[in-house]
């Protein structure tokens, strides 16, 4: 299995664009979920899906930011319009479902290094 | 918010020694993980031990976990220059299936 997938690697844009992060799970993974990492922050959740249906989107910052799960293998963060303060490396990570035991061992993507100038 | 606090923020040591990284923690859990993240990378899993477990070992491993106290310990014995990286503990919230991660260590082990 080729792990979490995410593109584009780095995206440099200008502040009021429209950005669109793409991640593809592991094959049979039951859960997705998106975070954003700055110094400042640390790792953040913004949210996660269960079988493409959001559960959570408590961390999602504002409602410039959104996200998909069109199916189980293509997942998609946007932001529109950027801001510079969106500045950060967004990592997408799939799990799968411990039946009630607990979260599970997460696999993360290798992220996507986002500037908003 | 963050759930978990790493201690310390850096820890600078040489081929061979061995490291120790804490995490404290404030709500009850199911399970706690430890992640590695090199630099400009995601991050990956090292180990996960569950709330009845006190002590869990893989490899050049060694994890704690003192659910009275809400912390955990993790021990790299003979650390090499290879284990230089970020390491983060993260737990779950009870009755969710997400992780709160904490604020991480970053490990410089010199040659």
């Amino acid at each position: 299995d080729a792990g979490v997938i995410q593109s584009p690697r780095h995206e440099v844009t200008e502040m009021g664009q429209e950005v669109t992060l793409r991640c593809k799970p592991i094959s049979g993974h039951d859960y997705l979920f998106w975070y954003r990492q700055t110094m400042m922050r640390g790792l953040e959740l913004l949210i996660y899906f269960n079988n493409n249906v959001p559960i959570d989107d408590s961390g999602m910052p504002e409602d410039r930011f959104s996200a998909k799960m069109p199916n189980a293998s293509f997942s998609t963060l946007k932001i529109q319009p950027s801001e510079p303060r969106d500045s950060a490396v967004y990592f997408c990570a799939s799990s799968l479902d411990r039946r009630g035991r607990g979260a599970n061992e997460q696999f993360f993507g290798p992220g996507t290094r986002l500037t908003v100038l | 918010s963050q759930q978990g606090e790493e201690d310390p923020q850096a820890l600078s040591i040489q081929e061979g020694e061995n490291a120790t990284m804490n995490c404290s923690y404030k709500t009850s859990i199911n399970n706690l993980q430890w992640y590695r993240q090199n630099s400009g990378r995601g991050l990956v899993h090292l180990i996960l031990i569950r709330s009845n477990e006190r002590e869990k070992h893989s490899g050049r491993l060694r994890v704690t976990l003192d659910t009275s106290k809400k912390s955990s310990s993790l021990l790299i014995t003979a650390s090499r220059a290879a284990d230089t990286a970020s390491y983060f503990c993260a737990t779950d919230i009870l009755n969710t299936d997400k992780l709160i991660f904490g604020t991480g260590t970053r490990l410089q082990v010199f040659p």
